[in-house]
């Protein structure tokens, strides 16, 4: 049973680019969460999705950054034209059906922008 | 609202001593209660949780959180540290309430094991 999968696991982008991180949940999952993680802070929650609809997005950025998780395919985390301060590990976790609080990372996406 | 703070951003012990990493939580309503550990260049690994019943936690790799209403705190110990050990330990929060609530994250414990 496969867990989590993000790609790419490391992602180096010029200031400007546009960045997408994948997420695929556990099989079974229909939640998921994205998180960014900067040195030396923890884990900071920003979008909450469930298939086609965007339940909580009160953590993201209002600018540049968007998410999607549709039908068919992997959750989509956007970040148009890129700055330095994006430079971060972005996480994301799935959670089976109404069980949002136990979830599931996947190993990570390390975004850096020069 | 709920939040978590945990004490110790570095925390040192030798092979075989004593782990203590602690938590302290606040919340409005009862909590459920997790200890994450993440290990370099990856994603977090749940380690236990507590939600209800039992206040005495027991989770994988001999880890234990005992859960205390009165102190507010959920503090991770295992008897006796291994190498193996040396990580990122994140205690989170939320709320037991019902229906979707979002999981609050600790800045994180980086425990390093000493031979």
């Amino acid at each position: 049973n496969a867990g989590v999968m993000q790609n790419p696991r490391h992602l180096v982008r010029r200031r400007g680019q546009e960045a997408r991180l994948r997420c695929s949940p556990m099989k079974g999952h229909s939640h998921v969460y994205w998180y960014r993680q900067l040195p030396e802070e923890g884990l900071k929650f920003m979008v909450y999705l469930q298939k086609e609809n965007i339940i909580d997005e009160s953590g993201m950025p209002k600018e540049r950054f968007s998410a999607e998780f549709p039908k068919e395919g992997p959750s989509i985390l956007r970040i148009q034209q890129v700055v330095r301060g994006d430079s971060a590990a972005y996480f994301c976790a799935s959670s089976p059906i109404g069980d949002s609080y136990e979830q599931y990372f996947g190993p990570g996406t390390r975004l850096t922008v020069t | 609202a709920q939040s978590v703070t945990q004490l110790g951003s570095h925390v040192s012990v030798s092979e075989g001593a004593l782990v203590l990493l602690r938590c302290n939580y606040s919340s409005s309503v009862p909590p459920y209660l997790f200890w994450y550990v993440q290990y370099p260049n990856q994603g977090l690994q749940l380690l236990l949780k507590y939600t209800t019943g039992a206040t005495l936690v027991k989770g994988i790799n001999g880890f234990e959180a005992e859960f205390k209403k009165s102190e507010t705190s959920f503090h991770l110990t295992k008897p006796s540290a291994h190498m193996s050990d040396a990580a990122e330990y994140f205690c989170a929060v939320t709320p037991n309430s019902g229906g979707y609530q979002k999981v609050t994250f600790g800045t994180g414990t980086k425990l390093q094991v000493i031979p």
